[in-house]
């Protein structure tokens, strides 16, 4: 059974970088099948696909035109995880942040969640 | 992008009844091998989405056959045949055919 642990600080201050961790277990993030996703939701923004990291021989970063000069989704074989990073954060970065596999056509596994605020 | 585009924004429905959302893409959403790449989603309160349907009509592992997709191109619909209490939750459709995935707005599903 696969299940993805996020981990990350809960407050971020502006201009700052947002990090947060998501532990694959059940799974590879060097899998050859599987893409690895950041998505966050907000009450203004609702669900927003933010980024996704993927083993295809070689590693492949894509990333969503709102956030792509900000933001780095990095795979770490060792720890079987992958990370976002979210730098020069403002308020309009605060938002439940989600990580998730996406396997077979579909975001088939969810993290728990991680609210983040940013605020001084 | 690809706009995805729900309705109803919110849905109240008797325990029993049936229940039907809409979801609309600015793009068609069929591949030339013939699969439809739009995805529902159900968010219960206070829990991460979970996956309901993929490719248009295919029911995810432990999905309860009560939860029906339909569609091709541009217009999909996800229909509960009878309404129970733990369906209550924000449902989302999000399509998947080019990046960057999008999603709909959601539909919220609440008792009478």
């Amino acid at each position: 059974q696969v299940q993805l642990q996020q981990s990350g600080p809960g407050l971020v201050k502006p201009a700052q970088t947002l990090s947060l961790t998501c532990a694959i277990s059940g799974d590879s993030v060097s899998s050859n099948s599987a893409t690895w996703n950041w998505i966050r939701q907000s009450p203004s923004r609702g669900l927003e696909w933010l980024g996704r990291t993927y083993y295809r021989s070689k590693w492949y970063n894509e990333y969503a035109d709102s956030v792509k000069s900000r933001i780095t989704i990095n795979p770490d074989t060792s720890k079987n995880h992958f990370s976002l990073q979210l730098n020069s954060v403002t308020p309009e970065d605060t938002a439940l942040y989600y990580c998730a596999r996406f396997f077979r056509d579909a975001m088939d596994v969810w993290g728990q969640g991680t609210t983040v605020t940013v605020s001084s | 992008d690809i706009v995805m585009t729900q309705s109803p924004l919110s849905l109240p429905v008797t325990p029993g009844e049936p229940a039907s959302i809409s979801c609309r893409s600015s793009q068609s959403l069929l591949h030339r091998n013939g699969d439809n790449y739009l995805d529902w989603y159900l968010q219960r309160p206070g829990q991460s989405p979970q996956l309901l349907i993929y490719l248009g009509f295919n029911r995810a592992s432990g999905v309860p056959d009560r939860f029906s997709g339909s569609g091709s191109g541009t217009d999909f619909t996800l229909k509960i045949s009878r309404v129970e209490a733990e369906d209550v939750g924000v449902y989302y459709c999000m399509q998947v055919l080019q990046i960057p995935i999008t999603f709909g707005q959601g539909t919220r599903l609440e008792i009478k």
